[in-house]
């Protein structure tokens, strides 16, 4: 059974500091997902990853296949940036779908 | 472009009572989930709909839980009768379909927040 682990839980960090948040799953994947939620329980989707590295303005998000690992990213942290960050990985054969992390909950202060 | 809806946003019930979730995915969107999310937990798949047809529903419980998605558009989840532990918040999600499984961006409802008394 897959399972995805997440670090740190909580994050609080000042405005402007290079924020990583990292994933580690258990059994090799076919997809990840990393998502935003705020409070009030709206979800986005942020990537989707299978290999190497992807940019959306200040988020990056890279995995490592060999070692089971992926770090979310942010540079330059704003205040807006405050939120849960999940990490989902979906291992394949369909069945379970995406297992997801507890999430990291990131507090960005001015 | 509307975003997934989904209503009520909110609902408190005492146990044992029906409760009914709706969910209206994103025009054109073939694909349907429903999830549960704890708090402080990730969200759990309780149900996927690829079209009209249910294709995984292995983590429904299916005692008291049902779900439709009769014209393979919106979407119905009931529970009945609700226990003090089904209290979560409800999330719908759709994707286009077509794609690889998993591999498509997923879309999410703002969810309904579940409080059985």
């Amino acid at each position: 059974k897959n399972e995805v682990e997440q670090s740190p839980q909580n994050l609080t960090a000042q405005e402007g500091e290079f924020i990583t948040i990292n994933c580690s799953y258990s059994v090799g994947i076919s997809a990840l997902h990393w998502l935003q939620q705020h409070p009030g329980g709206g979800i986005v989707s942020l990537f989707m990853l299978s290999s190497g590295k992807k940019k959306h303005g200040r988020l990056i998000a890279t995995i490592n296949i060999q070692e089971k690992h992926s770090s979310l990213h942010i540079t330059a942290s704003h205040p807006r940036d405050s939120a849960v960050y999940i990490c989902a990985s979906y291992s394949g054969g369909g069945a379970d779908g995406l297992t997801f992390g507890k999430g990291t909950h990131l507090i960005i202060q001015p | 472009e509307a975003g997934v809806v989904q209503s009520p946003r909110y609902k408190i019930i005492e146990k044992k009572q029906p409760v009914a979730f709706w969910c209206n995915p994103i025009s054109g969107h073939n694909t349907l989930y429903w999830y549960r999310q704890n708090l402080g937990q990730g969200p759990e798949l309780l149900i996927r709909y690829e079209n009209e047809e249910a294709v995984d529903d292995s983590q429904l419980p299916k005692d008291r839980f049902s779900a439709e998605r009769l014209k393979g558009v919106d979407s119905t989840l009931k529970i009945q009768p609700a226990e003090l532990g089904d209290s979560a918040v409800y999330l719908c999600a759709s994707s286009p379909g077509g794609s690889t499984l998993y591999r498509e961006t997923q879309y999410f409802g703002p969810g309904t927040r579940l409080l059985v008394l």
